[in-house]
């Protein structure tokens, strides 16, 4: 079946920080959308990315479709307490959704 | 207001039993899902019915019942609960055309067997 890796799995950084992620898949896709977990709730459209090469800002992050269609990034500028928690990508195709594994963020002060 | 709605958010029940979960989007969407979360956080989608009729049917169980009375509800039933299916359940919704994917995810059941 389709796979997404994202890395890194885990990061610590210091606020005011910026933050890069990235999410790659053998598979081609349609659409790619990154989220944001906190504990106990579910997981929030950031950005949605619907053409190879597009680049979306949502106020401080940024995400990028690649090029191939199989990757995506993230971005997040000028990190803030509030931005800890996991970031999923999905890669959509027809009616189905492939989430990577995630990328824990924490942010020290 | 809540656009898509989960209920109960906690459920705690024994293994054997049969338990259901709720579902209700107020955005209009013509697709739902049920997504499962282990406890390492891996979301795995379930089902999806689009219109009320089922379009993805994932490798689950078929102790596992989605129910779609109209396109604003997706219910899961659950039958003869097992320990392996603790974990937190999450319904969503998008609009499934127009190219339109983005999906709005519930806030969550979480479910533990005893």
């Amino acid at each position: 079946g389709q796979q997404l890796n994202q890395s890194p799995q885990s990061m610590f950084i210091q606020e005011g920080e910026d933050v890069s992620m990235n999410c790659t898949s053998s598979s081609i896709f349609n659409t790619w959308l990154w989220y944001k977990q906190e504990p106990g709730e579910g997981p929030v459209l950031l950005i949605a990315l619907y053409k190879a090469g597009e680049l979306t800002s949502n106020g401080r992050l940024t995400a990028q479709f690649g090029i191939t269609r199989k990757d995506s990034f993230l971005n997040i500028s000028a990190s803030i307490p509030s931005d800890v928690g996991i970031y999923f990508c999905a890669g959509q195709w027809g009616q189905n959704f492939v989430f990577g594994p995630g990328t824990r963020l924490s942010v020290l002060p | 207001d809540t656009a898509v709605s989960q209920t109960p958010k906690y459920l705690v029940t024994q293994m054997g039993n049969d338990k259901s979960i709720k579902c209700e989007q107020n955005l209009g969407h013509d697709t739902m899902y049920w997504y499962k979360q282990d406890s390492k956080k891996f979301l795995k989608i379930m089902f999806s019915y689009n219109n009320k009729e089922l379009i993805i049917n994932e490798t689950v169980p078929n102790r596992f019942s989605p129910k779609s009375p109209d396109k604003a509800h997706l219910n899961l039933h659950i039958n003869s609960l097992e320990l392996g299916d603790s974990a937190v359940y999450f319904c969503a919704s998008s609009q499934g055309r127009g190219g339109d994917y983005e999906q709005y995810f519930g806030p969550g059941t979480r479910l533990t067997v005893t």
